[in-house]
């Protein structure tokens, strides 16, 4: 089965540090990837998607994300951190579900920025 | 402010009991997406409509159901709820039927606790 792994479920950096949140999927064929961030108190936003192309996506806030087809990753990466960074990261794998493409999530990662 | 607005933003009610949990998608998207978030199973997918049509399903329960209304708003009927139910319920919407490219935007959420 079809399956999100967010190996951290908490990671702590200094503000100004760079950040990497770990993404490993388990999918038969080429995966639609996405990264979601949620905030305190809200909802998700869409941070970044890869479907195809060049495996280097750059989002918003400054965020970019590698896929990496050989070890089934899509790795979150922002070079410097800043304290309203601080937010529960989720990874996400589109998969095909009566014609719609749903969105299955990974447990999340929690992102504590020391100041 | 996604555009996506929930009602209410906080429930509180007893086992056994019915509620009804409201979603307006932004304006002109067709696509509402229910998701419950709890500690135990994650961010999970409930059910998607589009135009008033059900287009796939996740792990919703028989207790559960929804339905999305001419003017696109959509509501999610929980009964003869249980503690487990308690949940943060949040609602997405997008502009297509779910294809993989879509972008959903998701409403700040309903947190149900059932006592």
């Amino acid at each position: 089965a079809q399956s999100v792994t967010q190996p951290d479920i908490h990671i702590t950096v200094s503000e100004g540090a760079s950040l990497e949140l770990r993404c490993n999927y388990s999918y038969g064929a080429t995966p639609y990837l996405f990264w979601y961030v949620q905030s305190p108190g809200q909802g998700l936003q869409l941070l970044l998607k890869y479907f195809s192309g060049d495996t280097l996506v750059q989002g918003i806030k400054g965020f970019e994300a590698e896929f990496k087809r050989s070890q089934s990753s899509f790795n979150l990466r922002k070079p410097s951190v800043h304290w309203s960074d601080a937010a529960e990261y989720f990874c996400a794998v589109g998969l095909t579900s009566g014609g719609s493409y749903i969105p299955t999530f990974g447990r999340g990662t929690s992102l504590i920025v020391h100041p | 402010d996604s555009g996506v607005t929930q009602t209410p933003k906080h429930l509180i009610t007893a086992t056994g009991q019915r509620v009804t949990l409201r979603c307006s998608p932004r304006s002109g998207d067709l696509s509402v997406y229910w998701y419950q978030q709890s500690l135990d199973q994650g961010l999970q997918f409930l059910i998607h409509y589009y135009n008033g049509e059900e287009r796939a399903k996740g792990n919703i329960l028989e207790r559960f159901s929804a339905q999305q209304f001419p003017d696109l708003h959509s509501e999610l009927n929980l009964s003869s709820l249980e503690l487990g139910d308690s949940a943060l319920y949040f609602c997405a919407s997008s502009a297509t039927p779910g294809l993989a490219t879509d972008t959903q935007y998701f409403g700040p959420g309903t947190r149900l606790t059932v006592l």
